[in-house]
């Protein structure tokens, strides 16, 4: 069965401290991972697709990367704005462009 | 450039009722997908659909929930004979095509059943 486990489960940093959230997967066959942003009631933000071991995307404070166990999104000086909760979820082989996601991680930024 | 609508936002039915939910994809997006948020739970797949045409919905309870998006108008996600446990935020996705592209979100829609 593919999983996809998300960790810490909550994070607390002070503004400008960086940090990274992991997102850990087992499945078949990775098509895609993609990282989402969700604010509380309201839906998920894209933020980033990684297709292959090795690669990165950038976004002001985000980056993304990718092996082949797990993706790191790393948060640089972060401020309170970037306080939301992070999801991961991965697109796999012979499953007709489903997502299966994380349980995300809580992220809150103080001053 | 219209993003993913969905309606109603809020949506409250007692139990035995039927829900009904919409979903109107982004722009030049053919391609709809139905999640489900519990309270304290991830985002889980029901069902993806083309006009006219469900793709994959292995994760659609077998009872009660069906899903249609016609060739005019909305994707829909319909329940019948509501229980407390249906009661969560449904998500809306939409992605231009088949493939592992990124879907955009809707707001949802959330469930509450009484």
């Amino acid at each position: 069965e593919d999983q996809v486990t998300q960790s810490p489960e909550a994070l607390r940093l002070q503004e400008g401290e960086s940090s990274s959230l992991n997102c850990s997967y087992t499945v078949s066959g990775l098509r895609g991972l993609f990282w989402y942003r969700q604010d509380p009631g309201k839906g998920p933000e894209f933020l980033f697709t990684l297709y292959s071991a090795g690669e990165e995307k950038e976004k002001e404070r985000l980056k993304a990367t990718l092996t082949k166990k797990e993706s790191f999104l790393h948060i640089t000086a972060p401020k309170p704005e970037d306080s939301a909760t992070y999801l991961c979820a991965v697109s796999v082989t012979g499953t007709a462009s489903k997502l299966t996601f994380g349980t995300g991680t809580r992220l809150q930024v103080t001053l | 450039n219209a993003g993913v609508m969905q309606n109603p936002r809020h949506l409250v039915r007692r139990r035995g009722q039927e829900a009904r939910l919409r979903c109107s994809p982004m722009k030049g997006h053919s391609h709809v997908y139905w999640y489900r948020q519990l309270p304290e739970e991830g985002l889980k797949f029901m069902v993806y659909l083309q006009k006219e045409n469900i793709i994959d919905e292995s994760g659609m309870p077998k009872e009660r929930f069906s899903a249609e998006f016609p060739k005019e108008g909305p994707s829909i996600l319909r329940i019948q004979q509501v229980v407390r446990g249906d009661s969560a935020a449904y998500f809306c996705a939409s992605s231009p095509g088949a493939g592992p592209h990124e879907q955009y979100f809707g707001p949802g829609t959330r469930l509450t059943v009484t």
